[in-house]
């Protein structure tokens, strides 16, 4: 089945600094990648689509200057937080669409838990 | 209005009983629909997908999709304690892809 690799799946980082997590699609090619944030005891909140090749759409109150994405490749999206402060501590989570024969699928990455310091 | 509305719960059922989970969604243009799994500090997996109305049906697992009331379920039978977590329904519509909010199922030994 289509497998997602998410790293790092866990960060600790001092805020101010940038962290970057990767979310790779490992056996399919994915043209759409979602990126969500989960607080605790909390749903998973979408917070923008990347399409590969041209920019993310970002959902209403997320800071793309703050929450970078770059889908360059069909198989590799990225997200930057930028500046990360301790509000940003939460564990974030990337999905790729692929298709399972019957119809669409998305099959999610292992999350990364981002603490910041 | 949220995309996807579920009762955050908790949902208490007997084991070996019967759960039955309820979505409901608001953009008539959805065209898929997902049931995810989650346990705490984990990622979601996939149960079961459904994509036009009726039931689907996999192991304990059956879900039901009713288009003109925008209403998706998920009923476990056999319930087991190892089905308690959190069930999330997903919905799809082209580039946008939904959770509720969840529903925290408890099912006592």
């Amino acid at each position: 089945g289509a497998v997602v690799s998410q790293h790092p799946s866990r960060v600790i980082c001092k805020s101010g600094t940038s962290v970057k997590i990767e979310c790779r699609s490992l056996d399919f090619q994915a043209t759409t990648m979602f990126w969500y944030r989960q607080f605790p005891k909390q749903s998973l909140m979408l917070m923008a689509t990347s399409n590969e090749g041209s920019k993310a759409t970002y959902e209403q109150g997320v800071e793309k200057d703050k929450f970078l994405i770059n889908h360059a490749s069909l198989t590799l999206s990225t997200l930057t937080v930028t500046s990360a402060h301790p509000e940003d501590s939460s564990f974030y989570i990337c999905s790729a669409r692929n298709w399972d024969g019957l119809g669409e699928g998305y099959t999610f990455g292992s999350g990364t838990r981002l603490t910041v310091v | 209005q949220k995309e996807v509305e579920q009762n955050s719960g908790p949902l208490s059922v007997p084991e070996g009983a019967i759960a039955s989970l309820n979505c409901t969604y608001s953009d008539r243009g959805s065209q898929s629909f997902f049931w995810y799994r989650q346990y705490s500090g984990k990622s979601p997996e996939l149960i079961m997908s459904i994509y036009s109305n009726g039931d689907k049906e996999d192991g304990r697992f059956t879900a039901q999709l009713n288009k003109a009331s925008q209403y998706v379920s998920l009923l476990i039978r056999d319930s087991q304690p190892s089905d308690s977590a959190t069930y999330l329904c997903a919905v799809a519509n082209f580039n946008k892809f939904y959770f509720g909010s969840g529903t925290k199922l408890n099912v006592k030994p």
